[in-house]
């Protein structure tokens, strides 16, 4: 899920298909971390959190995956949908709270 | 009702004009927080509030000045608009160390 040189990270997946995108954060610190999905012109939608004594958790049709050894999060959707096409973020908490940083996003293109 | 609507969605302007972009969360939340998206979507924390009080004030040009009247509200004064200020401004809010809400940003362009 980090950005290559100008354009963001394209996931290109059929309707139906299950999707994966990846992220990595920087911080060993962080403890709190949550997906964001942000359709075309609207701020980012919460979709899934996780905290970092879990590894795992799921929710409606998505999954994340979280290896704190590699400073690595995943986000899985099953039977992804036209509408799940949107731009997907990764988030870390700042240790003391009061922000998030964001990773670069991907972009999530779901053809029929 | 929305939970956090800022003003305006769009704002068009010339340089060195100063402007000001409005915040508003109904969910009870103690922190508020503005994000500056830029053409390559990137999103950056430019400044936190927790209780009125300024917690995060990330490398941001003193051209930008927020205000919080009171913890519902954070406002965003830009002074002296450059080119480089086009982006869209988010603001969101939440309870300490839990996930944030967004408003639905401002596409501010500055010609």
């Amino acid at each position: 899920g980090e950005s290559v040189g100008l354009h963001l990270p394209t996931l290109s997946v059929q309707e139906g298909d299950n999707s994966i995108i990846n992220c990595a954060y920087s911080n060993s610190a962080s403890d709190y971390f949550i997906w964001y999905k942000q359709e075309s012109g609207k701020g980012p939608q919460f979709i899934i959190d996780i905290r970092s004594n879990m590894d795992k958790r799921q929710g409606q049709r998505v999954t994340v995956l979280l290896n704190k050894t590699v400073k690595h999060l995943s986000l899985q959707i099953a039977a992804t949908q036209p509408g799940d096409s949107a731009v997907y973020f990764c988030a870390e908490n700042i240790p003391s709270g009061y922000a998030l940083n964001f990773g670069k996003g991907t972009s999530l293109l779901v053809t029929p | 009702d929305t939970a956090v609507s800022q003003t305006p969605k769009y704002l068009v302007t010339q340089m060195g004009n100063d402007k000001s972009i409005k915040c508003e969360q109904n969910l009870g939340h103690d922190t508020m927080y503005w994000y500056k998206q830029d053409s390559k979507k990137f999103l950056k924390i430019m400044f936190s509030y927790n209780n009125k009080e300024l917690i995060i004030n990330e490398t941001v040009p003193n051209r930008f000045s927020p205000k919080s009247p009171d913890k519902a509200h954070l406002n965003l004064h830009i002074n002296s608009l450059e080119l480089g200020d086009s982006a869209v401004y988010f603001c969101a809010s939440s309870s300490i160390g839990e996930k944030l809400f967004f408003g639905s940003g401002t596409q501010l362009s500055v010609l």
